[in-house]
């Protein structure tokens, strides 16, 4: 079973749209959890941490559930410019590395 | 500031070649990492190096897979014999300390055996 999991898409949304995307991971023991985001052809950068209460980032809302070991990623009002794959990454306490879904991709349709 | 580069940004290599991708880091950076990116894939952890201390190797795929880090700076993986398999965009990260889920990725080189 893969450290991460999450659906591939690709979800293709209108301008202003609401849109989210799932991952979960396997190892119960992870501690820290991210978002990334990887335009075409580029490098990944970090988009967002994930924190145990839930955290917000302008149009980002990112949550956690433990319980179930799920990750969430919302964003409000999509733009243009938010096509790109998105990429949850866990880091399972006591890896030196980051662990990376396959990602999702996002395509904003005007 | 400078971010992370990578060299060359391309490479293509016949079967059986041995290849040399470079990296250098964002100075004072402690932590690099190499990754690799298939088409489709998501990112695989190749090799871990921290300051002084011995690299994290359990992800490279094979012995024809080594890397080294000279000076705690420049860091250098190699592949020998490349077999078409090894085809795929290798990423370079490096991080600042304490920092573990803050890395800073290189544009990658893209390699190709044919």
């Amino acid at each position: 079973r893969k450290e991460v999991e999450q659906d591939p898409g690709p979800f293709n949304v209108p301008e202003g749209a609401t849109v989210a995307f799932n991952c979960t991971y396997s190892n119960s023991a992870s501690q820290s959890f991210f978002w990334y985001r990887q335009d075409c052809r580029k490098e990944p950068k970090l988009l967002m941490s994930v924190y145990s209460s839930g955290n917000e980032d302008g149009r980002f809302t990112a949550q956690l559930n433990r319980a179930s070991q799920y990750i969430s990623l919302l964003i409000r009002d999509s733009k243009l410019s938010d096509s790109a794959t998105y990429l949850c990454v866990v880091n399972p306490t006591g890896a030196n590395n980051l662990f990376f879904g396959t990602g999702t991709r996002l395509t904003v349709i005007p | 500031g400078a971010g992370v580069s990578q060299s060359p940004s391309n490479k293509v290599t016949e079967k059986g070649k041995d290849v040399e991708l470079r990296c250098d880091p964002i100075s004072g950076h402690t932590a690099l990492y190499w990754y690799r990116q298939s088409l489709g894939q998501g990112l695989e952890f190749l090799i871990y190096f921290q300051g002084n201390s011995a690299p994290d190797k359990s992800g490279l795929p094979s012995d024809r897979f080594s890397a080294e880090r000279t000076g705690g700076s420049v860091s250098t993986l190699t592949i020998q014999r490349t077999q078409q398999e090894d085809s795929a965009v290798y990423l370079c990260a490096s991080q600042p300390w304490g920092r573990s889920y803050e890395q800073y990725f290189g544009p990658g080189t893209r390699l190709t055996v044919t």
